[in-house]
């Protein structure tokens, strides 16, 4: 079955760090790109950037860059999303799409929240 | 690239919704469009402004001309009641875009 599964949720406490798993079966892992998308509670989606599962490169969009990280462990088709320093406003539903023109196949989502 | 969308549509059931998506001379970039039912993931219900995935209903058309894309949804359904997204990605930023949003209810 084609299908993205994703880690689970998160309590954290901020200023701490996360990581988000996304885990691919079904098809070639590397035959295509994975992006992360972040929506926040009642708002809308919003891209985070991509990784290149084949090369391991990533790309990250603006607003996402330097506490943001994606990387991949190929030998068992996943790939993460750490974020470090975690602020309230990182509070929000993360999701991995496969996609490197639209995005075809969605994980569930990982909802990860932010609370002293 | 800033995508405008209207925040809510309304529609009766077995009528037709038209939700729009403007941007700065979008026909000239691909769009794709999203479905998010409350409490789950986005699903892709167009692709290339106006191809449907397999397993999408044929009442589910798109267009995109000059500055606006349109999503249509043919005879309405309670089932159709969701978020729609449109997305597109712009090469000046090499940067995905997605639409504010639009809420559709069915009376």
């Amino acid at each position: 079955q084609v299908q993205l599964v994703q880690s689970g949720s998160e309590l954290k406490k901020p200023g701490s760090t996360v990581k988000v798993s996304c885990k691919a079966s079904g098809y070639t892992f590397t035959s295509h790109s994975l992006n992360w998308v972040r929506q926040a509670p009642g708002q809308g989606l919003q891209w985070m950037g991509w990784i290149n599962t084949d090369t391991g490169s990533p790309a990250y969009a603006q607003g996402f860059t330097g506490r943001f990280v994606f990387s991949l462990d190929t030998s068992v088709s996943t790939t993460y999303l750490q974020i470090s320093g975690l602020k309230a406003e990182d509070t929000a539903v993360y999701y991995c799409a496969r996609g490197g023109g639209n995005f075809d196949l969605w994980g569930r989502g990982a909802l990860v929240t932010v609370s002293s | 690239y800033v995508l405008t969308q209207p925040p809510s549509v309304s529609v009766a059931p077995a009528e037709t919704a038209r939700i729009t998506c403007g941007g700065n001379n979008i026909g000239s970039k691909s769009v794709h469009w999203y479905q998010q039912r409350p409490g789950q993931a986005p699903v892709l219900v167009i692709s290339y402004n106006s191809d449907r995935p397999s397993g999408i209903p044929e009442r589910f058309s798109g267009s995109n001309f000059g500055n606006t894309a349109t999503l249509t949804i043919s005879r309405v359904e309670a089932g159709d009641e969701a978020d729609y997204y449109c997305q597109v990605w712009d090469t000046d930023t090499s940067h995905y875009f997605f639409g504010t949003g639009t809420k559709v209810t069915v009376l």
